[in-house]
């Protein structure tokens, strides 16, 4: 069975960073690129960025260029998403996903982690 | 970017009715448009793929048609577990791009 599991939510100041995770398990990590989506308070789903793990090559929305650094760790089948200087505008729910049977389209999902940007 | 306009914002509809709901691109993007359905506090989750192909235990009332330009996701009969919301996403672009959504309410 395919599984992102992501980690917990956070609560981080402003001008900090955070490094969320997501481990995958029931597929082979290597041989398929992550995904990563933001999900503002009440609004829709912004594609942030791709990594594939096997050649560790990343791809970004221009939009998230220098707010996202995305990684990955073959060695224990999780990637990783940094979020830098973060703001308000940065507290959303990230999800990480899969296009594993199919591409073009996220047919598996982490459950989410929220991300709370205060003082 | 190729925008996604969904509509309408939100639909207000009685159970066992039947509806459809529109996703247009800003550009002819072919049939790379897929469906999910998000719940409040739930992960999206994927319902048709490639505007009208069928997905592993996505009940059989739903369905999706279009091409080029304009879309559409219909709902056969309405249950009371399909009151959620439902985003459009196209993959004809390598930058990925969302609809704004479409929040289907219980009149």
């Amino acid at each position: 069975e395919v599984k992102l599991q992501q980690s917990g939510d956070e609560l981080v100041r402003p001008g900090a960073s955070v490094k969320i995770s997501c481990k995958a398990s029931g597929y082979t990590f290597t041989n398929y690129a992550m995904y990563w989506v933001k999900q503002s308070p009440g609004q829709g789903l912004e594609w942030i960025g791709t990594i594939i793990p096997l050649i560790d090559t990343t791809s970004y929305n221009q939009k998230f260029k220098g707010k996202a650094t995305l990684t990955a760790d073959k060695s224990s089948n999780t990637a990783y998403m940094e979020l830098s200087r973060l703001t308000s505008e940065d507290s959303a729910v990230y999800y990480c996903a899969g296009q594993i049977r199919g591409r073009g389209y996220f047919d598996y999902w982490g459950q989410g982690v929220m991300v709370t940007v205060s003082s | 970017n190729i925008v996604l306009t969904q509509s309408p914002a939100t639909l207000s509809v009685t159970p066992g009715e039947s509806v459809s709901l529109s996703c247009r691109a800003s550009q002819s993007i072919s049939t790379s448009i897929h469906w999910y359905q998000q719940k409040s506090n739930e992960s999206p989750r994927l319902l048709i793929k490639y505007a009208s192909q069928s997905i592993s235990g996505i009940p059989s009332r739903f369905s999706g048609s279009g091409s080029g330009t304009d879309f559409t996701l219909s709902i056969n009969r309405v249950e009371s577990e399909d009151f959620s919301i439902y985003y459009c996403q196209q993959s004809y672009s390598s930058l990925f791009t969302f609809g704004s959504g479409t929040k289907l309410e219980i009149k």
